[in-house]
C-alpha cells in the first residue's frame, strides 16, 4: 500500500503560470516532507523541504504547503519556466526513524 | 566531490544471467540507499546500509536480489537469476544523516533491461 501518493501522473502548465503538485500521505506519523526533481537520465535532486511544525516553506520560486489535518501537501512554482519540466516526487520519513518514502512522481511540462 | 557514482549506466541482458551493480557513495557519508524505480511503483526502497551494516532489507523483493557493502566506499547489487520484470531503473543514493531529515544524495541510476 502506498503511504505517499501522488494522484496527477503528469501536468502541463503554460510558461509564466503557476504549476501546483499535489500529494498526500496516509502515515500520520511522518513529520518531515521532502520534494526532489528528476531530469531524464539523471538522478533524483533535492529541492525544498519541510517539518510538520511549519505549514509553508519557501524558496525563491518554490513554495510547499503542510496541511496536516488533511495529511496533503503541495508544491507551488511560480512563475513556472521551461527548465522546470521534469518528474517531481513527493517523499517523507518518520524523522529519526525511517528513510524516505517517496511517491510515484508527477510529470511536470512547462510549455513556452 | 565526485557525487554518488554507479555503474554501469544501462545493461542489457537476457533472462537468467546474473547482474551486477555497483556504487561508490559520497565520501564521509554514513547511509547508502538502494531504490528501484518503475512506472507502476515509482521509487521503492530495496535496502540500506548505516556504516556498511544492511539495517533493512523488507523492500528486496525476493530472494534473487542480494546487496553488499564490504567497505564505506563500495556497494554492489546482485540479481541472480534476473528475469524480465527485474527491468527498470536501480538508484543508488547516499546521505550523511538520512535518518534525521538529512538530504539524499542520488547516482544517475543503471538502467536494467532483461530480455
Amino acid at each position: 500500500d502506498q503511504q505517499v501518493k501522488q494522484n496527477s501522473p503528469s501536468l502541463s502548465v503554460q510558461e509564466g503560470r503557476i504549476s501546483i503538485l499535489n500529494c498526500d500521505y496516509t502515515n500520520s506519523m511522518f513529520d518531515y516532507f521532502l520534494w526532489y526533481k528528476k531530469y531524464p537520465a539523471e538522478g533524483p535532486t533535492f529541492l525544498i523541504s519541510i517539518s510538520s511544525i511549519k505549514d509553508k516553506n519557501e524558496d525563491g520560486r518554490f513554495t510547499v504547503f503542510l496541511n496536516k489535518s488533511a495529511k496533503h501537501l503541495s508544491l507551488h512554482i511560480v512563475p513556472s519556466q521551461p527548465g522546470d519540466s521534469a518528474v517531481y516526487f513527493c517523499a517523507a520519513s518518520v524523522s529519526g526513524n525511517t528513510p524516505l518514502v517517496f511517491g510515484k512522481g508527477t510529470r511536470l511540462s512547462v510549455i513556452a | 566531490d565526485a557525487g554518488v557514482i554507479q555503474s554501469p549506466r544501462h545493461e542489457v541482458t537476457e533472462m537468467g544471467q546474473e547482474v551486477t551493480l555497483r556504487c561508490k557513495p559520497i565520501s564521509g557519508h554514513d547511509y547508502l540507499f538502494w531504490y528501484r524505480q518503475t512506472m507502476m511503483r515509482g521509487l521503492e526502497l530495496l535496502i540500506y546500509f548505516n556504516n556498511n551494516v544492511p539495517i533493512d532489507d523488507s523492500g528486496m523483493p525476493e530472494d534473487r536480489f542480494s546487496a553488499k557493502m564490504p567497505n564505506a566506499s563500495f556497494s554492489t547489487l546482485k540479481i541472480q537469476p534476473s528475469e524480465p520484470r527485474d527491468s527498470a531503473v536501480y538508484f543508488c543514493a547516499s546521505s550523511l544523516d538520512a535518518l534525521n531529515t538529512g538530504e539524499l544524495f542520488f547516482g544517475e541510476g543503471s538502467r536494467l533491461t532483461v530480455l
